[in-house]
């Protein structure tokens, strides 16, 4: 069964902080996998595409990583600020880009 | 560019009413998307387009139906409203096949009563 897990579920820390957010994935086979921010109220936006060959990407201070071999991504935070808090969705295309799966999602809170 | 816009924002209805939500995009994509969020699961797929005048079932369609008149257009009717669901809608659009970014809509909160 193809399924997108996160964790943590949620997250609270300190701006200024990094963290580092988890996805496991059992999808198969494996097109891609994106990294989705949402903001409360707001429709998600994304942050990194990845496909097979590509082991990370970086969009500002936000940087994807992906193991295929273990079929984990990570996505890290560096010197977090108050806008982003938010859920951070990870999301794995799969049967050749014809189905999305989509994780619940981790709800991080930055606090000053 | 507005990118994806849908309306209502909020709406609540009363189990059986029907209603159409209606979601716009002028990014000239092809394809589009309906989805609901539930607390605590991912986002699934109810209905999708492949382009003007088509339309598919996704993950979850039952109790649904879906439209595609026009390009820039897709609309997501509700027949027979049920508490079930009650959920977060949201619309969006790609250029190309899933794979392919999707731009996503803000939302609509329904409560079905």
């Amino acid at each position: 069964k193809n399924q997108v897990e996160q964790s943590p579920q949620s997250l609270i820390i300190l701006e200024g902080k990094n963290c580092t957010l988890q996805c496991n994935y059992t999808v198969s086979p494996f097109s891609n996998l994106r990294w989705y921010k949402q903001d409360t109220g707001r429709g998600p936006v994304s942050l990194t595409i990845m496909t097979f060959s590509e082991n990370t990407k970086s969009n500002g201070r936000y940087t994807a990583t992906l193991d295929a071999d273990t079929k984990q991504s990570s996505l890290h935070i560096t010197a977090s600020q108050l806008s982003d808090s938010a859920s951070y969705i990870c999301v794995v295309s799969a049967e050749y880009g014809n189905k999305l799966v989509f994780g619940a999602g981790t709800i991080l809170r930055v606090k000053s | 560019n507005a990118g994806v816009t849908q309306t209502p924002k909020f709406r609540v209805l009363k189990t059986g009413q029907s209603m159409t939500l209606l979601c716009a995009q002028d990014m000239n994509h092809e394809y589009m998307y309906w989805y609901r969020q539930d607390p605590g699961m991912g986002l699934r797929l109810i209905h999708y387009s492949v382009g003007e005048g088509t339309t598919a079932k996704g993950e979850v369609p039952d109790g649904y139906n879906v439209s595609r008149l026009k390009k820039q257009n897709f609309l997501l009717g509700l027949e027979s409203a049920a508490p079930s669901q009650t959920s977060v809608y949201f619309c969006a659009s790609s250029y190309g096949v899933l794979s392919y970014e999707q731009y996503f809509g803000p939302g609509t909160r329904l409560t079905v009563t």
